[in-house]
């Protein structure tokens, strides 16, 4: 299975500003995913970063709020802009293994105050 | 909504006795995956079962598939204090590797 890392662990942030979540993974994966669970909810998918282009954004969610960086086969990032409390959630990346399971990453806990 | 059914909601039970929790989903999948979350932290995996499989075990956990009736259920036998978690089944979405997940069962396994 594939070991993946996540920074921050948490945050507490204030209104109106935004955060960069990174995800490292320790090897090479064609797709990355960023999942957001809110209080007390499952997992929704926000988007799908594949390497070398853009993200592929899911219904209710849109790169300017939640613009994702791939610059390479083991790391990615998304940012929360503009929080509101509202975005208070944990967010979560994911890979899929050769056998398709998919792994997630420790996930980071966002307070929006 | 895409998301399938997780069925019990909550689920409390003494330690040694056996769970079960199960899930219904809407669309064909290829495959579908069971996980295991403590307390709002990272997602554990614990199974991956395949759309043409009707039974896989791992350890104490048995899962196990129906296609016809689009429902999937997960069993832990002999139950301990550890597996007091959030259970989540999720199914691949339309033949695509992103996830739909069940809105979850909350085990508490009792001492």
């Amino acid at each position: 299975s594939a070991v993946i890392s996540q920074k921050p662990s948490r945050d507490i942030c204030q209104r109106g500003t935004s955060l960069t979540i990174q995800c490292q993974v320790d090897s090479q994966v064609t797709m990355m995913f960023w999942y957001r669970q809110q209080p007390g909810q499952s997992l929704t998918l926000i988007a799908t970063a594949n390497q070398g282009s853009e993200a592929t954004y899911e219904s209710g969610f849109v790169i300017d709020k939640f613009p994702i960086s791939r610059p390479n086969l083991t790391f990615s990032t998304l940012t929360v802009s503009n929080m509101s409390p509202e975005d208070s959630s944990i967010y979560l990346c994911s890979v899929i293994s050769q056998g398709y399971e998919q792994y997630f990453g420790p996930g980071t806990r966002l307070t929006v105050t | 909504s895409q998301q399938g059914e997780e069925d019990p909601q909550a689920l409390s039970i003494q330690e040694g006795e056996n769970a079960t929790m199960n899930c219904s989903y809407k669309t064909s999948i290829n495959n579908l995956q069971w996980y295991r979350q403590n307390s709002g932290r990272g997602l554990v995996h614990l199974i991956l079962i395949r759309s043409n499989e009707r039974e896989k075990h791992s350890g104490r956990l048995r899962v196990t598939l129906d296609t016809s009736k689009k429902s999937s259920s997960l069993l832990i036998t002999a139950s301990r204090a550890a597996d007091t978690a959030s259970y989540f089944c999720a199914t691949d979405y339309q033949g695509a590797q992103k996830l739909v997940f069940g809105q979850g069962t909350r085990l508490t396994i009792n001492p």
